[in-house]
């Protein structure tokens, strides 16, 4: 049982587009969304999170949009860069510390950002 | 900065061979994770560990075991490896309290002959 989905698998966008990755998710336990991003030789990086007592996010051109009844939440990459270019995991978790600080991960979407 | 270092950047094992993978975190966290990594799968936790001496099967332990005796150190063990274990291997870390962003190593790829 996948328990956080990912769409699309991979997109291609142009140089100052907008990059949208989705990413659903099962159990309503959850309460900490993460997306990581992780670029050819790296370890992932924590992008942005955010938690369900708001419905968005946002730092910088990256922008979190979150919808609790449909266990849906969203990347919005805006003017969209080369250097954007990555894998990108979405995550899930239960709670803040102890044994169930541990993150459910997506399968990751491959994001190119053309010139 | 939060360091994550892990012993080895590539590895090559040969089928059947005792494997030690080594992770050492700088932050004094005291949440620890192995990961593994293969396209189309995405990440997936193979063991974790909360506290020293601690350890918690993730979604794939088989195959594997893991030791901590010492907070900032935890090793990923294949006992016996196989090729099927070809992959790349991260290792994270987190604070038990305060956030839950985990911390990850450059990774370690692994590959079985």
């Amino acid at each position: 049982q996948q328990q956080v989905k990912q769409s699309p698998q991979s997109l291609i966008v142009q140089k100052g587009g907008i990059s949208i990755i989705n990413c659903a998710y099962e159990n309503t336990a959850f309460d900490y969304f993460p997306w990581y991003q992780q670029f050819p030789g790296k370890g992932p990086a924590l992008l942005i999170a955010i938690r369900p007592d708001v419905s968005e996010k946002k730092e910088g051109r990256f922008t979190i949009s979150f919808n609790k009844s449909a266990k849906q939440f969203s990347l919005h990459i805006m003017d969209s860069q080369p250097g954007d270019s990555a894998t990108y995991f979405c995550a899930a978790s239960r709670s803040r510390s102890g044994a169930n600080s541990k993150l459910t991960f997506g399968k990751g979407i491959t994001l190119s950002v053309r010139p | 900065d939060v360091k994550v270092t892990q012993s080895s950047r590539y590895l090559v094992k040969r089928t059947g061979e005792k494997v030690f993978l080594e992770c050492v975190q700088d932050m004094d966290h005291e949440n620890m994770f192995w990961y593994r990594q293969d396209p189309g799968l995405g990440l997936r936790l193979i063991y974790f560990s909360y506290d020293v001496k601690m350890k918690e099967k993730g979604d794939i332990p088989e195959g594997y075991s893991v030791s901590r005796e010492k907070k900032e150190r935890f090793s990923l063990i294949l006992e016996s490896a196989s090729t099927n274990q070809t992959s790349m291997y991260l290792c994270a870390s987190s604070p038990a309290t305060g956030g839950d962003e985990q911390y990850f190593g450059p990774g370690t790829r692994l590959t079985v002959t």
